[in-house]
This record gives C-alpha cells, structure tokens and sequence, in this order.
C-alpha cells in the first residue's frame, strides 16, 4: 500500500475541543499535506509539511512530523461545527509527477 | 482565481450509455489529475496531464475510459459502455508545475456518477 492510513477512522468531539488525528505512512517521503473533503464537495489543501521540519501551524492547525516513527499528526484547536468533514493525509516520495495516494481519512463530526 | 471547475455536477445515465464529463482547471496550472472516489474511500488516481501530454495512467483506467486535453487548457473525461461500478464522484485537480516538492493540489467539486 502506497497511501497514508489516518487513524482513527471516525472522530466525534464538541464544539471548543481540540481534535487530533494521526497518520502513518510505510515509505521515505519528501513531503506530507493534509487535505479537508467537505461531504459531497471536492479537497481542500490545508497544510504541506516538509520531511526536514518538525512541526508547522496554520491559525488553528498544528501539524507534526516524525519520520522516524513514519507519522504524522494533525491538531485542530477550539474547534468548530464548521470542521466537520473528512481529513486525509497524503504523502509525496520525491517524484516530479505529483500523483497523490490517499487513505480512507479521518471522519471528524463536531458537535454544536 | 476562480478555481477548477467541473461540468456536470450530476451526472444519471442507464447502464450501456457513454458519458463525458468537463474540467477547467486554474488558468495558470499546466498540471491536471483526475481521481475517482466511491463512498468512504480517497480519491484514486486516475490519470495525469502536463500541458497537453498524458504522462500517466493508472490501472484503474480500462480501455473504456479516455481522458483528453486537447489544447492543454480544459480536460475531458469519457467513459464508454458504462457499467454499475462507475457509480463513483470524479474530481479533477490541478497544480502549478514544481522544481522540487510537489505543489498542493487544487480540486474541483467533482461530477457524480450514478449508473442505473
């Protein structure tokens, strides 16, 4: 298997919790991204983290990597209703044509 | 930027009937992709277009579906004698050309399929 696994599956919080999901990956990589899918609509990049950093934030997002480990890991603070959706990590090994393997992603209801 | 763009959204047909489906991607991106996605699993890729040149195709893209983009712009989708399991969303995405990591992807709302 070439894609990222996230994990859990599914993930239920309420509103002003935070939200972790985690994501293993089998290979070297030269990047990592984490996409958002709406339900019904098409992926939303959110953030890219290098295999040479460590961490990254993105307003409510924290993203870290441990490529010893072959991990990743999404935060999202005090979250939203609006967060709903799936999230799906997606790694790229250093080819120049982009094509991106996705896993099942995480499923993250927030509850109002 | 006004985004990628898919046409159309809904797409119903009877089984054996052919279908085609449109993507405009952002102007300025001479990478596009299509990827298929059924419920609860990530988008599979499909195909890859550099400009106009097709440099990749995956094993999911029998010989009944034809993927074009004839002036390096717009893309089209075909698949022919459509079966039950092409019951699936299509998304396009595009991305800029890169000299080294690969750009994000931008996508469009896809088109679903539903086959009767």
């Amino acid at each position: 298997s070439q894609q990222g696994e996230e994990d859990p599956q599914a993930l239920s919080i309420q509103e002003g919790e935070n939200a972790t999901m985690n994501c293993s990956y089998k290979t070297s990589i030269n990047n990592l991204q984490w996409y958002r899918q709406n339900s019904g609509r098409g992926l939303v990049h959110l953030i890219l983290i290098r295999s040479n950093e460590r961490e990254k934030h993105s307003g409510r997002l924290r993203v870290t990597l441990d490529t010893s480990k072959k991990s990743s890991s999404l935060l999202i603070t005090a979250s939203r209703a609006a967060d709903t959706a799936s999230y799906f990590c997606v790694y790229d090994r250093g080819s120049t044509l982009g094509r991106l393997y996705f896993g099942r992603g995480t499923q993250l209801t927030v509850w109002p | 930027d006004t985004g990628v763009s898919q046409d159309p959204r809904h797409k119903i047909t009877k089984r054996g009937q052919n279908v085609t489906f449109r993507c405009d991607p952002i102007s300025e991106h001479n990478r596009l992709y299509w990827y298929r996605q059924t419920l609860g699993q990530g988008p599979e890729f499909l195909t890859y277009f550099q400009n106009e040149a097709q440099l990749e195709k995956s094993r999911l893209l029998s010989d009944r579906f034809s993927a074009e983009r004839p002036k390096g712009s717009f893309s089209t989708l075909e698949i022919q004698r459509t079966e039950q399991g092409d019951s699936a969303m299509y998304l396009c995405a595009s991305s800029p050309q890169s000299t080294g990591a690969n750009q994000p992807q931008h996508f469009g709302d896809g088109t679903r399929l539903s086959i009767l």
